[in-house]
């Protein structure tokens, strides 16, 4: 079955860290790839998205992410986090020749320390 | 432009109770999605709806039913509230079913008892 794996669950850093965290899917063909994040008491945003071109995307916020189709991985990256992006994390895959359907990662849990 | 929006907000059910969670978008989009949201499980797709007139099961339709009642509105029924559908549920809206970004609202958040 099509799966979408994050590895960190709860990730927790000081403000001006780095940040990466990893998404691996296990799906062969064509595929649309998303981070969307979801702020305390919020609804899903979405933080940026892949569907061809360019590898390295650039989304929002000073977020990117890097889709290895060799390695089926898409991880979000940021170089420098802010108390502001505490929040949840979850990535998307959409496999292609289909409706529209999103497979969710099950989220990673930022929290930043001042 | 507000989006998508879901009423209610917050709902306790007894176990055995009715009710539809509504959801509207103001996009024109075609597609609607309607999700549950449990720790550490993600979002799953309960059902959606590529086109109006049209609906299809998710990955966890059962004890739902949806009805699109035109292109702006996409209800979650559940017939017979269960403890195990306590969860936050989540509408969505894209344009069309074809992959693009979809929207979602702020989410209904469920306890069964």
């Amino acid at each position: 079955a099509q799966s979408v794996s994050q590895h960190n669950h709860h990730v927790i850093l000081s403000e001006a860290a780095s940040l990466e965290l990893g998404c691996n899917y296990s799906y062969g063909g064509t595929v649309n790839l998303f981070w969307y994040v979801q702020y305390p008491g919020q609804h899903l945003q979405l933080l940026l998205k892949y569907f061809s071109g360019d590898p390295l995307v650039k989304g929002i916020k000073g977020f990117e992410a890097e889709f290895i189709k060799s390695k089926f991985s898409f991880n979000l990256r940021k170089p420098s986090v802010q108390w502001s992006d505490t929040a949840e994390y979850f990535c998307a895959v959409n496999p292609s020749g289909g409706y529209n359907k999103l497979i969710f990662g099950a989220g990673t849990r930022l929290a930043v320390h001042p | 432009n507000a989006g998508v929006t879901q009423t209610p907000k917050f709902q306790v059910l007894k176990t055995g109770q009715s009710m539809t969670l509504q959801c509207a978008q103001d996009m024109n989009h075609n597609s609607m999605y309607w999700y549950r949201q449990d720790p550490g499980m993600g979002l799953r797709l309960i059902y959606y709806s590529a086109s109006e007139g049209t609906t299809d099961k998710g990955e966890v339709p059962n004890g739902y039913n949806v009805s699109r009642l035109n292109k702006r509105e996409f209800s979650l029924r559940l017939e017979s509230a269960a403890p195990s559908q306590t969860s936050v549920y989540f509408c969505a809206s894209s344009e069309s079913a074809g992959g693009e970004t979809q929207y979602f609202g702020p989410g209904t958040r469920l306890l069964v008892l």
